[in-house]
């Protein structure tokens, strides 16, 4: 029981398709981040939030649109994806985001497999 | 920049023999270092983690690392893995001023019978 669930745990669409990820955190923190995993690669930071602000966007393209509309939620909107896409997507939360001096340490989900077609 | 490099791809090793998975990091600063693990068709789970004090870190599951600033490495061992210590490990740094986690490539250790 890690206190980060996502939902679904896979998903297949296709480059025309819409679809959102869900995250919920269970841990009364107050940051939350999207990972990007792929095949071989190190993880990529995708965005973070923080006291539901955005606080980082790592050149994410636009067919990528977060949305966290509590300290507990957080989702990604996908639209328009394409095939380099497919991989696997991580949400993780901390007590809180950049506190001067102090890493908080992150608490990861067990991710969403996506494959675009 | 921080960046982190993991040395080895795979590491196969026979069940309770030792291991060392490597780990070496670069940065100008003080830093922050942790080990997270990944089993198959789960997120990351953190192992251990030094942030100051004692440089032998102890963790989870009877993993222990240890923070060489000279070296600038922070290598992860277990002196008698199981095979369900079959998994991806990953090495990752924050510099004390920064606040992005900067992971390696990972690490697949796979624990042979």
């Amino acid at each position: 029981e890690t206190g980060v669930t996502q939902t679904p745990r896979h998903l297949v669409m296709g480059m025309t398709n819409k679809k959102s990820l869900k995250c919920e955190q269970h841990l009364g923190h107050n940051a939350m981040y999207w990972y990007k995993q792929s095949a071989k690669k190190p993880l990529e930071l995708m965005f973070v939030y923080n006291f539901k602000e955005q606080t980082e966007n790592n050149s994410v393209p636009s067919r990528f649109s977060p949305e966290c509309p509590n300290s507990s939620h957080l989702f990604l909107h996908l639209h328009t994806l394409q095939p380099e896409d497919s991989a696997l997507y991580l949400c993780a939360s901390s007590q809180d985001w950049g506190t001067s001096g102090k890493q908080e340490t992150q608490y990861f989900g067990p991710g969403t497999r996506l494959l675009v077609l | 920049a921080q960046s982190v490099t993991q040395l080895d791809s795979q590491v196969p090793v026979f069940e309770e023999a030792p291991v060392e998975l490597r780990c070496n990091y670069s940065s100008s600063v003080s830093v922050y270092l942790f080990w997270y693990v990944q089993y198959p068709n789960q997120g990351l789970q953190l192992l251990l983690k030094y942030l100051s004090g004692s440089t032998l870190v102890k963790g989870i599951n009877g993993f222990e690392a240890e923070f060489n600033k000279s070296q600038t490495s922070f290598h992860l061992r277990k002196p008698s893995v199981h095979i369900s210590d079959t998994a991806e490990y990953f090495c990752a740094v924050s510099e004390s001023s920064a606040r992005q986690l900067t992971f390696g490539s990972g690490t697949q250790l796979t624990v042979l019978p």
